[in-house]
């Protein structure tokens, strides 16, 4: 089983639509993270977390919001999606420690029509 | 802020070297990283280098380091058809409570041709 679990894998939905997009983790660690992936544009930071009570904005965090449930689960929202979200969404997972490694999910494709 | 670049597109030949260079601008970087991404896959760490090495050798990858340049290349012998994928350059720097923050470039994607 994978130590970064993400779903849905894959999602189509309509302009205006709240989303949600799950990541819950085995790995144990406090630090988790969303990113976007884009053609072109690489990996974007939208939010992370140190732990369930500490939330912290990325580079792009407008219209999305997160959720840290409990250490093993974060959760990303789009409360009403527009077509400019479409794009692979990823979560990651920090190791401890000065190399902090991060572990990422297999990714979550979102097409906004 | 900090920023690292890296070329979007590389081509070789099955059996030549491919050689994925990067360039970033935070003076105190501490680590150097190469991700890999297959195909509808997350992405994994590859090899890492820390800033006070020049070189590091794992097997059929080669990361140098030129830390007053401030350039990273990732160097990979016999290049496979396997090897074909995305392949992300990060820096991280020191940042809150003993955790590094990680910049990522825009990705080389590697096509390896029979």
């Amino acid at each position: 089983d994978a130590d970064v679990t993400q779903t849905p894998r894959n999602r189509i939905t309509k302009t205006g639509k709240r989303i949600m997009l799950e990541c819950s983790q085995t790995k144990g660690h406090d630090r988790m993270y969303w990113y976007r992936q884009d053609p072109g544009l690489g990996l974007r930071l939208i939010y992370y977390s140190f732990d369930v009570k500490d939330i912290n904005k990325g580079e792009i965090s407008d219209g999305y919001s997160v959720s840290r449930q409990a250490q093993a689960k974060f959760s990303l929202s789009l409360e009403s999606a527009i077509p400019n979200q479409t794009a692979l969404y990823f979560c990651a997972t920090q190791a401890e420690g000065r190399t902090g490694e991060l572990f990422f999910g297999e990714g979550s494709r979102l097409t906004v029509l | 802020g900090e920023d690292v670049e890296q070329s979007l597109f590389l081509s070789v030949r099955e059996g030549d070297s491919s050689v994925i260079n990067c360039t970033y601008t935070d003076s105190s970087s501490t680590y150097l990283y190469w991700y890999k991404q297959e195909p509808g896959a997350g992405l994994q760490l590859l090899t890492y280098i820390f800033s006070n090495m020049d070189m590091k050798q794992d097997q059929r990858l080669t990361v140098l380091l030129n830390k007053k340049d401030k350039h990273l290349s990732l160097r990979i012998a016999d290049t496979q058809t396997g090897d074909s994928a995305i392949y992300f350059c990060a820096e991280s720097s020191p940042g809150r409570s003993g955790y590094s923050t990680l910049t990522f470039g825009k990705g080389t994607m590697l096509l390896v041709s029979p």
